[in-house]
Order: structure tokens, then sequence, then C-alpha cells
């Protein structure tokens, strides 16, 4: 069955670094696009960044662009989230999902099949 | 970009239907068919019932339902039951940069 699992979460404090990962299992990673998203405690989601497929098209939201990185090792099944200057706002649940397959080409499913269960990241100040 | 906007809460006693609002914009709502929503358990992972709209994947009960109106999505849970009580997040494609919009979330209160 489809999973992803999420590691690399833990407490670091204001302006350190921490990279995520998400590691997948159950179908052809390579095939598939992978999201990133946060959920602050007790707030609601927010999308944080996205990857192509090959890994050649990524985008991101403006709450985290330029300090931010995400990447994928296609040989590996892993999804990952480089995540650098923290700021104790960014203290959430960090989740990866993969969007619902769509052949190369052709139009966005935009929308989130599978989530993994998320990692806490807690920003001290 | 701003958010969109659900309702903080919606309660309703089992066996009965209720209906989630979720406004945005047109450019994203009222422009694209792409409406998605999740449900989520406490401590749980998001959940996707409902994409593109109107549809539902495999495995979700049809007691849940989506709609659309202009810029103004909805989802309708009928024959409420204990389990759903859960926050429910709507999500639509912002149009921008490749970049996503959820709503606040709506907190289901089963009475």
């Amino acid at each position: 069955q489809v999973q992803l699992v999420e590691s690399g979460g833990g407490v670091v404090q204001a302006g350190g670094s921490l990279r995520l990962s998400c590691e997948a299992s159950g179908f052809i990673f390579k095939n598939y696009v992978i999201h990133w998203f946060r959920q602050p405690p007790g707030e609601g989601l927010e999308w944080l960044a996205v990857i192509s497929s090959n890994g050649n098209t990524i985008f991101y939201a403006d709450s985290v662009k330029g300090r931010f990185t995400i990447s994928r090792d296609n040989s590996r099944n892993t999804l990952y989230l480089q995540m650098n200057t923290l700021r104790p706002d960014d203290t959430a649940v960090y989740y990866c999902a993969r969007e619902a397959y769509y052949a190369p080409g052709t139009s966005p499913t935009w929308y989130f099949e599978y989530w993994g269960q998320g990692t806490l990241v807690t920003v001290s100040s | 970009q701003s958010a969109l906007t659900q309702p903080a809460s919606v309660s309703g006693s089992p066996g009965q239907s209720i209906t989630i609002s979720c406004t945005g914009s047109n450019s994203d709502v009222g422009r694209y068919n792409r409406v998605s929503w999740y449900q989520q358990h406490p401590g749980k992972a998001p959940k996707l019932i409902i994409y593109d709209v109107t549809l539902r994947p495999a495995g979700v009960s049809n007691r849940f339902s989506g709609s659309k109106s202009g810029n103004t999505a909805s989802l309708t849970i009928s024959g409420l039951q204990a389990d759903d009580e859960a926050d429910f997040y709507c999500c639509s494609h912002a149009g921008v940069r490749s970049s996503y919009l959820f709503g606040g979330g709506t907190k289901v209160n089963v009475l």
C-alpha cells in the first residue's frame, strides 16, 4: 500500500537549519509530483512547495521562498525539505503528500491523495 | 493571496445533514473546478474526501458530497455520524506559481 513516512523533525533554535525527509513506498515514486505542507499547532494547513516527478520543476510559497529547498532522490524514493534560517513561526507539523497521478504534458490534478503522518518541527527563540 | 474562508465550526445531531462553505475569489475557487476537501481527525494526517468539486475517491462514504456556485464551494455531510467529528479543510489551486490555498478549517461537532 502507498506509504509516505516523514522524519527529521525536532527542536532547533531560531536561525538554525533542519532537513526533513519523506520516504515513499508502495508506488513508483519517480512518476509522481510530491508536495510539502505544514500545520502550526492548533491551526490550519499551509502549502509550502511542490516538485515535479523528475525534479526539474519546483515552486514555493512566498512564506518559505529563499529559506526552504525541496528536492528528491528518485533512486532512494525519498523527498527532502532543507529548512534554513528557521523562525519561531515555522513551528509546525510538516507533511509530505502525493499529488494524484497525471501523465507528463497533461493537466495537473491539483489534489493530494496520500499524506504522511507528519513530523513536528519546533523552533525555539 | 488570502486563505479561503470557512466557518470556524458547524454542529449537527446524528442523522442530520450539515453543509460547510468555502469562499474564495474568481482567481481561485471561482476560476477552477478543482476544489478538494480533506478530513482531519485530531492528531492524524489529512484525508482526501472530495476532489474536483464533486468527486469522491474510492472508499469514501457517499454521505460526503461537494458542490460549487460561483466563488463558493460547499461540502455536505448527510446522515451525520459520531465519527464525522473532525476538522474539514477546503483547498483550491491559486493560479499563481502553482500555489494552493486552504480554508482555515471547520470543526464539525456531532451533538
